[in-house]
């Protein structure tokens, strides 16, 4: 079993729809998570930081977390044609010298006008 | 401005030629990495730092070598490249338990 897995999608919404973005994953010791954008050609841009479960909201965008279920999602309200990109959401373990991201391989999505 | 700073943005290089792909950071972070990501693969991480004069392995270092003489930069050493490091390459740098901050990314062709 993969360490995290993510729908690659892709996805095609109509503008001002609810965006719903998911990734599972199976190590238990994961215990920070992260959704990033990215553009076509540039580097991952970070959207929601969490380290607990539950909500958190930013904006049009809400970050969950079930950590009994293993299972994080982001949901994008209102999306816009700018919201149009490549979604990874981006897990790390509590401990250890290692800041390394296990990511997922990320969700294309396009808003069309 | 915080940011991660790599250079060049494009490269395209010959098999066997070293090469050196920069990253600085201006966030006073302790952790640097670097990692490729490539179509069906996703981000994969190459090397870590966790601060000056620590580095280590990280999934896919075969091929790569890195420094960190300064706590600022973090460089990407290619000794001898060859066609399957062909990627697009991020370095990244964090406080620790913090988010992770991404720089623009250096796409490398070795023909």
């Amino acid at each position: 079993q993969k360490e995290v897995e993510q729908d690659p999608g892709p996805l095609s919404v109509p503008e001002g729809a609810i965006v719903s973005l998911n990734c599972t994953y199976s190590n238990s010791a994961f215990q920070y998570f992260m959704w990033y954008r990215q553009y076509s050609r540039k580097g991952p841009e970070l959207l929601m930081y969490t380290y607990s479960s539950g909500n958190k909201e930013d904006g049009r965008f809400t970050a969950q977390v079930d950590k009994s279920s293993k299972y994080i999602s982001l949901f994008i309200r209102d999306s816009q044609p700018s919201d149009s990109a490549t979604y990874l959401c981006a897990i790390r373990n509590s401990g250890g010298s290692n800041y390394k991201l296990t990511f997922g391989k990320g969700t294309l999505l396009t808003v069309n006008p | 401005e915080a940011q991660v700073t790599q250079n060049p943005r494009y490269l395209i290089t010959v098999t066997g030629k070293k090469l050196t792909v920069t990253c600085s950071q201006n966030m006073n972070h302790e952790y640097m990495s670097w990692y490729r990501q490539d179509p069906g693969l996703g981000l994969r991480q190459i090397y870590y730092s966790m601060n000056v004069e620590v580095t280590d392995k990280g999934d896919v270092p075969e091929g790569y070598k890195v420094s960190r003489k300064e706590k600022r930069n973090f460089p990407l050493i290619l000794e001898s490249p060859s066609p399957n490091q062909t990627s697009l390459y991020f370095c990244a740098s964090s406080r620790g338990r913090g988010e992770a901050f991404f720089g623009q990314g250096t796409r490398l062709t070795v023909v």
